[in-house]
């Protein structure tokens, strides 16, 4: 069965700061996606990584996913309020399937 | 483009009852999805439908029904509420192609079990 983990559970972070949230899977990743969730709201899309190697860069936020294809990493540079709320990554972990499994998230909390 | 609708936004039930949530999409997506996110726990699939008139349980669907009429609608049923359903539930869509699937998210309905 599919093992996800995301780490941390949370974090804290100043603002203007940079921060790194991973995403590590049991199994090969065959699509990872990465969503932003804010408190009592629906998860809105980040990127979307699915070769090996692969890296994307959206504003102030860089997803890579491991030349192994069992890791991703999320990085925001100089994290500002707005990046604050829970990271979730899913994930496609058989050939030829497309249901995302989604991790527990990572909880994102930025001081002013 | 009002996207993924999810109707109540929040509800409570008493043991027993039961209810239907409701989830409307207008971007045409063949593939519709319940989830339902509990604390800590990330969000688990229930259901989901790849087109009108076919749906197929996912890794939580006791407790739950679904239909699929329609491209747009995809109810969720609850027969018999428990407590261990209270939880926010999540309707999604999406139009998969070339191995990419993005799913759009409503914005959720919280449901209580008392």
């Amino acid at each position: 069965s599919q093992e996800l983990e995301q780490s941390p559970q949370s974090l804290i972070v100043q603002e203007g700061k940079n921060l790194t949230i991973n995403c590590t899977s049991s199994k090969t990743l065959y699509g990872l996606y990465w969503y932003k969730q804010k408190y009592g709201e629906g998860l809105i899309f980040l990127m979307m990584l699915q070769k090996g190697g692969e890296e994307k860069s959206h504003e102030k936020i860089t997803a890579k996913l491991d030349e192994k294809k069992q890791q991703s990493s999320l990085h925001i540079t100089a994290s500002q309020p707005s990046h604050a709320g829970i990271y979730l990554c899913g994930v496609v972990s058989s050939a030829g399937d497309y249901k995302l499994s989604f991790g527990a998230g990572t909880t994102v909390t930025v001081r002013a | 483009n009002a996207g993924v609708t999810q109707t109540p936004k929040f509800r409570i039930l008493k043991i027993g009852q039961s209810m239907t949530l409701q989830c409307a999409q207008d971007m045409n997506h063949n593939y519709m999805y319940w989830y339902r996110q509990d604390p800590g726990m990330g969000l688990k699939l229930i259901y989901y439908s790849v087109g009108a008139g076919i749906t197929d349980k996912g890794e939580v669907p006791n407790g739950y029904n679904v239909s699929r009429s329609t491209t747009e609608d995809f109810p969720l049923r609850l027969e018999l509420a428990a407590p261990s359903q209270t939880s926010v539930y999540f309707c999604a869509s999406s139009f998969r192609s070339s191995g990419a699937n993005v799913l759009t998210f409503g914005a959720g309905s919280r449901l209580t079990v008392l």
